[in-house]
């Protein structure tokens, strides 16, 4: 069965410095892959999303991730970490069973220290 | 412009009764998902409407459970005879089409139910 798998449900970093939220998927075939993100108590917004063009892939508030397709991972990184980063982060596959659905890791809350 | 809208925004119900959610999706949107949010975990897939197609409900974890989406807008949730296990934040996303698993879904902001 396909599933997603984000390394720490929580990651603690410095105003500043490098955030890197890990996700590795398994797919039988290419997947779309996505990260969404959870300001606390709002919804769900879209950060960005890979779609079998580039490999690396640009999203809002200067993140982006990498598709490695031989480590079947699609960590996202930002250079230096900002306040307003504070909050959960998830990553999604695409189901190779279906035209809409998608397998949501459990989440990773980033915490910012200032 | 109007995002998706979900009210309420919370709910404390006892245990055995019924309770209504209700989602407002994003204008001309045709694809409407529920999902249910348990604290630690990822989102679950419970229902998903496109247009006037059959909904899946392949991911309804019990017959207590059921939703409908009345003209093509609005969707309610509906949870029957409620259990402590269904506490949970329960969202809701559109998205425009059912142009495949690329589409980006836009969430609400979620209703958060607690069944004592």
């Amino acid at each position: 069965a396909q599933s997603v798998t984000q390394l720490g449900s929580h990651v603690s970093v410095s105003e500043g410095a490098l955030v890197l939220l890990r996700c590795n998927y398994s797919s039988s075939v290419p997947p779309y892959l996505f990260w969404y993100v959870q300001y606390p108590n709002q919804g769900l917004q879209l950060l960005l999303k890979y779609t079998s063009a580039a490999t690396l892939v640009k999203g809002i508030n200067g993140f982006e991730a990498e598709f490695k397709k031989s480590e079947t991972s699609f960590h996202l990184t930002k250079p230096s970490a900002h306040m307003s980063d504070a909050a959960e982060y998830f990553c999604a596959v695409s189901r190779t069973d279906s035209n809409y659905q998608l397998i949501w890791g459990a989440g990773t809350k980033l915490i910012i220290k200032p | 412009g109007a995002g998706v809208s979900q009210s309420p925004s919370n709910k404390v119900t006892e245990k055995g009764k019924d309770v209504e959610l209700r989602c407002d999706p994003i204008s001309g949107h045709t694809a409407l998902y529920w999902y249910r949010q348990s604290l630690g975990q990822g989102l679950e897939f419970l229902i998903y409407f496109q247009g006037n197609s059959a909904p899946d409900k392949s991911g309804l974890p019990s017959d207590r459970f059921s939703a409908e989406r009345t003209g093509g807008s609005v969707s309610t949730l509906t949870i029957q005879r409620t259990q402590q296990e269904d506490s949970a934040v329960y969202l809701c996303a559109s998205s425009l089409s059912a142009g495949g698993t690329q589409e980006t879904q836009y969430f609400g902001p979620g209703t958060r139910l607690l069944v004592l």
